[in-house]
């Protein structure tokens, strides 16, 4: 069974720092490409970003909303992926949630994880 | 970038009736389109991709079509279960971009 498990989300200041990790399992790390998608609060879905896989080229896109801001990586000993986010604005207020990509559908997702920017 | 618009960002419908929501590109996108379901609380489902590909386990009343700018999702009709968000998605090779949503409401 596919299980995705985001965590590390939390309540941060403006202009702060908040890296949140993909815990995942139950298929071929290796091989995956993993996309972060958000959801304001009583908001639709953005999407943020994603990386491919090493054999692709660790290949990371970007949402124009978040880039020079965050960063996603990926430990493929721990078969997790990490949302690095730094320079938090408000708006950046989203549950974050990762999701595994199979020919560009985002098919298998996490519960998600809230993230608070606020003073 | 593209834009995907839909429409109606909110649909009241009975048990039964039938439902067709849409979704316009800002520019043709061929048929790079996925659509997911998403209820209070939880995270998103495919339910169609490439435009008019059922998702394995999703029920025969959901099916899509179109191609270009232009495409519908449409439930043959609605079930209790299928009150919910939905959008659509386009996708390319480096990025992706959702619609704003539908919310099917009960009538």
């Amino acid at each position: 069974e596919v299980q995705m498990v985001e965590s590390g989300g939390g309540l941060v200041k403006p202009g702060g720092s908040l890296r949140i990790s993909c815990a995942t399992s139950g298929f071929t790390f290796t091989s995956a490409w993993i996309s972060w998608v958000r959801q304001a609060p009583g908001e639709g879905l953005e999407w943020v970003g994603r990386i491919k896989s090493k054999a692709s080229g660790e290949t990371r896109d970007y949402a124009a909303s978040v880039r020079g801001r965050f960063t996603i990586s990926r430990d493929d000993s721990k078969d997790t992926v990490y949302l690095q986010m730094n320079s938090l604005k408000t708006e950046d207020t989203a549950v974050y949630y990762c999701s595994t990509e199979y020919y560009d559908i985002l098919k298998y997702w996490g519960q998600g994880t809230l993230v608070t920017v606020s003073s | 970038d593209i834009q995907m618009t839909q429409s109606p960002s909110t649909l009241s419908a009975a048990v039964g009736d039938r439902v067709t929501i849409t979704c316009r590109a800002s520019e043709s996108i061929s048929n790079s389109l996925a659509w997911y379901q998403q209820k209070p609380g939880k995270a998103p489902k495919v339910l169609i991709y490439k435009a008019s590909t059922l998702e394995g386990g999703v029920p025969s009343r959901f099916s899509g079509s179109g191609s270009g700018t232009e495409f519908t999702l449409t439930i043959s009709s609605l079930q209790p279960d299928d009150f919910a968000t939905y959008y659509c998605q386009h996708y390319n090779s480096y990025s992706r971009t959702f619609g704003q949503g539908t919310k099917v409401e009960i009538k």
